[in-house]
């Protein structure tokens, strides 16, 4: 069975750092362009980030673009999201997940929650 | 940067046509893409390309794109089919991708 499990997501202080990491069973991330889609509570989804199968090309939502920087290990079949001057808007379940081609994202982890509190 | 717009909420009785309109600018020109997602689940796509099914979709779910409109429409909509609903597209202007701000299907 194909999954994504996302991990390193918890309390934060506002102005704070956190790691996220994705990583696969059943599959290898090393073909996949991959993504990181976010969603506030009770709010709707929000992409976040898209990095290349080869890391090549990364993109960002202009919401954290200079705070956040995605990468990927993929010797360690792992997708990342280093996250950082973290603010009560970055409160969110964090998901990756792969993209098709273009054709949308087919596969989706479980997600983890980042909450910035103090 | 591109906005795409969708009704807050949509209700349709069992067994009837749901309808769920995505508006952006020229949307016609690009590839859409549909999410369901079910409460405390991950979104699951639904439809790529406009009107392309996954396999285990059921053939229920299709979709159409022209204009300033894509559509996704649900037939014979079952209690299952209760979900938030959101179009993707891709903006090559801006290399984001862009989601809906979602509808929330219910069936009475």
């Amino acid at each position: 069975e194909v999954q994504l499990l996302e991990s390193g997501g918890g309390l934060v202080q506002p102005g704070g750092s956190l790691r996220l990491s994705c990583a696969p069973s059943g599959f290898s991330l090393r073909s996949y362009a991959m993504n990181w889609v976010r969603q506030a509570p009770g709010k709707g989804l929000e992409w976040v980030s898209a990095i290349s199968n080869n890391a090549g090309s990364t993109y960002y939502a202009d919401s954290v673009k200079g705070r956040f920087t995605v990468s990927r290990d993929n010797s360690k079949n792992t997708l990342y999201l280093q996250m950082s001057s973290l603010g009560a808007e970055d409160t969110a379940v964090y998901y990756c997940a792969t993209d098709a081609q273009g054709a949308g994202f087919d596969y989706w982890g479980q997600g983890t929650l980042v909450t910035v509190s103090s | 940067s591109y906005v795409l717009t969708q009704p807050p909420s949509v209700s349709v009785a069992p067994g009837k046509t749901a309808t769920i309109t995505c508006g952006g600018h020229n949307i016609g020109s690009k590839s859409v893409h549909w999410y369901q997602q079910k409460p405390g689940q991950a979104p699951v796509l639904v439809i790529y390309y406009d009107s392309d099914r996954p396999s285990g979709i059921p053939e229920r779910f299709s979709g159409s794109n022209s204009g300033n409109t894509a559509t996704l429409t649900i037939s014979r909509v079952e209690a299952g089919d209760e979900a938030d609903y959101y179009c993707q597209v891709w903006d090559s202007s801006s290399d984001h991708w862009v989601f809906g701000g979602g509808t929330k299907l219910t069936v009475l």
